[in-house]
């Protein structure tokens, strides 16, 4: 069965230090793969999505940045942190258009 | 652009019945419906495809209006584990999911 899996749970860091996401998928080959990041009390912003390796769309180019060095391996990044990079983030993947998404369980990031 | 979702805030009585309403000015593929739970992810519900496609997941059921663009969400007989927030979310063929900003329900006994 496929699995998801995404850590840490939980990041505190201080403003203008890297960040460092990582969601792997297993159980499945080239999986959609998609970051979301959910402020608190908010609806789910699409960060980035990608249809293979090396394939990334951003939709909020800010000072986040997406890879995919692997087939089911999608890494968030950040080189400075800002205040405002608060929130719950989100990976998720699917198999194809018209599939469900399956979200990882989450990291709730807090920059201080 | 992300889909529109109304209303944002619904609170039930055990029994009582809910729509949530979803559109979007995109052409779109398909139209997902999820619920979270708080501090947790999002779980999937179900997927419309078609125009004027119904589906129905015990007692919650959802439509799709794809020449208006436009999902309707329908909970009824509403239980307390009904409570949560729905997201919509749309998919068009650039593989890209955009979600609504989420319907908050609470059912109450």
């Amino acid at each position: 069965s496929q699995t998801i899996h995404q850590w840490p749970a939980t990041l505190v860091q201080p403003v203008g230090s890297p960040l460092s996401l990582e969601c792997t998928v297993e159980g499945t080959s080239n999986p959609n793969l998609y970051w979301y990041r959910q402020a608190a009390g908010r609806g789910l912003q699409l960060l980035f999505y990608s249809v293979g390796i090396g394939q990334i769309s951003s939709e909020v180019p800010q000072n986040l940045s997406a890879s995919r060095p692997q087939d089911r391996q999608f890494i968030l990044s950040s080189k400075k942190l800002l205040l405002s990079d608060s929130g719950f983030y989100l990976c998720a993947w699917q198999t194809g258009l018209n599939s469900p998404l399956h979200f990882g369980n989450g990291t709730r990031l807090t920059v201080t | 652009q992300q889909p529109v979702q109304s209303p944002q805030a619904v609170i039930l009585r055990e029994g009582e019945d809910a729509v949530i309403n979803c559109s979007s000015s995109k052409a779109l593929y398909s139209v997902h419906w999820y619920r979270q739970k708080h501090g947790e992810a999002p779980v999937f519900l179900m997927i419309l495809l078609k125009g004027g496609e119904q589906k129905g997941h015990d007692k919650i059921s959802a439509s799709f209006n794809e020449k208006k663009q436009q999902s309707s969400l329908y909970l009824t007989a509403s239980q307390l584990s009904y409570s949560g927030t729905y997201f919509c979310g749309t998919e068009t063929l650039n593989n890209d999911m955009r979600f609504g900003a989420g319907t908050r329900l609470t059912v109450k006994p």
